[in-house]
């Protein structure tokens, strides 16, 4: 079975800072995928960034990129220059690529103008 | 490309009555959909997978006579919750994967239900 932590429940930063969210995770299975959705006020779930387990290369997406460390199961997310509408639900999410997406509780970021 | 909508957005109806959301794929053909319930500030919780065809599969805990889900097309899952109760009030939110490939989810934009 997979697991997904993320230990923040909120977070805070302000306009134009940089912010990490923490996510880790625990899976038997050896091909694997890692996500980061955000979730604004409208609920609306859209993905910011995917990563495939074994690819060694951190994905990056514009501002944000991950921080992918297979041995330690840590997949964290850095958000660069935040802006408003960066202000969501982020949850980390898990899946071996045929079983459905495990999600973290999920972190609260708000940023400060 | 990879739209989906659900209908209604927002529902609300009286105790001891069902209610039907709908999930479609706009501009492709879903094989499996999944259903998910989330409560005021917390996660996403999987309810059932749903798969063209055949009966959907349940996710442990969750009454299937419950929550009777159908998928009838390519394009199309209901979500139908029967007898509803205030305690089924929740957001629910759907999404479907193009072919076979679950790493690549796309969500609904999620239905509001308040049950009086």
């Amino acid at each position: 079975a997979q697991t997904v932590t993320q230990s923040q429940p909120e977070m805070s930063v302000q306009e134009a800072e940089t912010v990490t969210l923490s996510c880790t995770y625990d899976t038997s299975e050896s091909n694997y995928y890692l996500f980061w959705y955000k979730q604004p006020p409208s609920r609306q779930m859209i993905l910011v960034i995917r990563q495939e387990a074994y690819k060694q290369q951190n994905a990056t997406e514009n501002r944000f990129s991950v921080n992918f460390q297979k041995a330690a199961k840590s997949f964290s997310l850095k958000i660069s220059d935040s802006q408003l509408g960066d202000t969501a639900m982020y949850f980390c999410a898990s899946d071996s690529g045929n079983t459905p997406l495990v999600f973290g509780k999920g972190t609260r970021l708000s940023v400060i103008a | 490309g990879a739209v989906v909508s659900q209908h209604p957005s927002r529902v609300i109806c009286k105790s001891g009555t069902s209610v039907k959301i709908e999930c479609r794929s706009l501009d492709f053909q879903a094989t499996t959909m999944f259903w998910y319930r989330q409560f005021p500030k917390k996660s996403l919780m999987l309810m059932a997978t749903s798969n063209e065809g055949s009966k959907a599969t349940y996710e442990q805990g969750v009454e299937k006579d419950k929550f009777l889900i159908n998928h009838a097309s390519l394009t199309l899952s209901t979500l139908t919750v029967t007898s509803a109760h205030p305690e089924d009030s929740s957001f629910y939110i759907c999404s479907a994967i193009v072919g076979s490939s679950y790493n690549e989810q796309f969500f609904g934009p999620g239905t509001r239900l308040t049950v009086l």
